[in-house]
């Protein structure tokens, strides 16, 4: 099993919708979880990090669910510059992130 | 103002000339960290410092080397680019354990 897995995507939306990502962790140490964004041919940049009780910031809400050690990530109201591929991040302590492969999201006008 | 910076942007090689990519900081970080990344791919993790302590990942070839002079810079050194190392090539850097990443811009390598 993979340490991080997340949808396959992609997923091409309609402006306006709400979309959702998942993921999943397989270390039950882990201890951070980060959602990062990466455009085509940059690098990947923080969009939000995710705590235990979920956080939400603007149109973007993260959860967490360490019993079943799932992380997801809504965004609402999509805009065409959400296109970008969404990375979940996971670190089990003092140890480097782990990276899933991404999902990429297409908002289409 | 930049915080991780990497030069050059975009490097072209020829097959079997070797190379070096240079990573810098104004952060202060104590972790520097090397990935490669494909298209369509999670950055993989070369290698990564702990300070001055070098840790390596069990897959990362023998071609690909590493030097951390000071804390505020970090070298890739490709011994014998071949063609499957074209990739971007990303540093980041990180304050502490529960804390996030910053990424440079990356240096896209192509070998020739």
């Amino acid at each position: 099993r993979k340490e991080v897995e997340q949808d396959p995507g992609p997923f091409n939306v309609p402006e306006g919708a709400t979309v959702a990502f998942n993921c999943t962790y397989s270390n039950s140490a882990s201890q951070s979880f980060f959602w990062y964004r990466q455009d085509c041919r940059k690098e990947p940049k923080l969009l939000m990090s995710v705590y235990s009780s979920g956080n939400e910031d603007g149109r973007f809400t993260a959860q967490l669910n360490r019993a079943s050690q799932y992380i997801s990530l809504l965004i609402r109201d999509s805009k065409l510059s959400d296109s970008a591929t969404y990375l979940c991040v996971v670190n089990a302590g003092n140890t480097p992130l782990v990276f899933g492969k991404g999902t990429r999201l297409s908002v289409i006008a | 103002d930049a915080m991780v910076i990497q030069n050059p942007r975009y490097q072209v090689t020829q097959f079997g000339k070797p190379v070096t990519l240079s990573c810098s900081q104004t952060l202060n970080h104590n972790v520097m960290y090397w990935y490669q990344q494909k298209s369509s791919q999670a950055p993989k993790l070369l290698f990564h410092y702990y300070d001055k302590d070098f840790n390596n990942e069990a897959d990362t070839p023998d071609n690909f080397q590493s030097r951390r002079p000071n804390t505020s810079f970090c070298f890739l050194d490709i011994r014998s680019p071949g063609l499957g190392d074209a990739a971007m090539y990303l540093c980041a850097t990180r304050l502490g354990a529960d804390d996030e990443q910053y990424f440079g811009p990356g240096t896209r390598l192509t070998v020739t």
